[in-house]
């Protein structure tokens, strides 16, 4: 079946350090993918996503490119703050027919100032 | 403005005693879906709607159980809740088409068992 890896946490680094968190996938076909955040004691917010091969995501100085040929969806920023501590799930959903979203495990950012 | 929304957001309950979680969505999306999540883990599926049509997760426990009753609304019953079910617990909505879109999802329900 479909699945997500992403890389183990926490991810711990100082304010304005570059963030990559890594995101492999495994799916029949050409799924969408998704990069959802969740701050302590919330629920899931979409922070973006592609629907098809080398598509761009990006929202709030996050990117992540859809890559086929590694099936991978690393997301990266350049600059990271405080504000940005929280958890990261990677996530895919498949786009024939009814398609449940697949998670990663999640990984958990620190950034300290 | 939120546009779903769950209550409550945090629910106290003692062993064995029922409880119900709401849903409530104003993006008229045809798919309504319940996620548990337990403390450092990713969301798991529970079961879904697709309009009417309740789809079961296989590995849901019977003890929880959901009703739609219409568009709008979902609830969550768990019927007898025991220490494990202890957990937050994730609405979510998508609309029909296709697998592009994302899912919405509520701020949770975070369910404590004494």
């Amino acid at each position: 079946g479909d699945s997500v890896t992403q890389m183990e946490g926490p991810v711990t680094l100082s304010e304005e350090a570059f963030l990559t968190i890594n995101c492999t996938y495994t799916a029949t076909g050409y799924p969408s993918l998704f990069w959802y955040v969740q701050y302590p004691g919330e629920g899931l917010q979409l922070l973006l996503k592609a629907t098809k091969a080398d598509d761009k995501g990006s929202n709030k100085g996050f990117e992540a490119t859809y890559r086929k040929e590694t099936t991978s969806f690393h997301l990266e920023k350049g600059s990271v703050q405080v504000s940005d501590s929280a958890v990261y799930f990677c996530a895919l959903r498949g786009n024939t027919g009814f398609q449940k979203l697949v998670f990663g495990t999640g990984t958990r950012l620190l950034v300290s100032p | 403005d939120a546009m779903v929304i769950q209550n409550p957001r945090y629910q106290v309950t003692q062993f064995g005693k029922p409880v119900t979680l709401s849903c409530s969505q104003t993006l008229n999306h045809n798919v309504m879906y319940w996620y548990q999540q337990k403390s450092s883990q990713a969301p798991k599926l529970l079961f879904h709607y697709y309009d009417k049509d309740f789809n079961n997760e296989a590995d849901t426990p019977d003890n929880f159980q959901s009703r739609r009753p219409n568009t709008s609304f979902c609830f969550l019953d768990i019927r007898s809740p025991g220490l494990g079910d202890a957990a937050m617990y994730l609405c979510a909505t998508t609309e029909r088409s296709g697998g592009t879109g994302e899912l919405f999802f509520g701020e949770g329900s975070r369910l404590t068992v004494l």
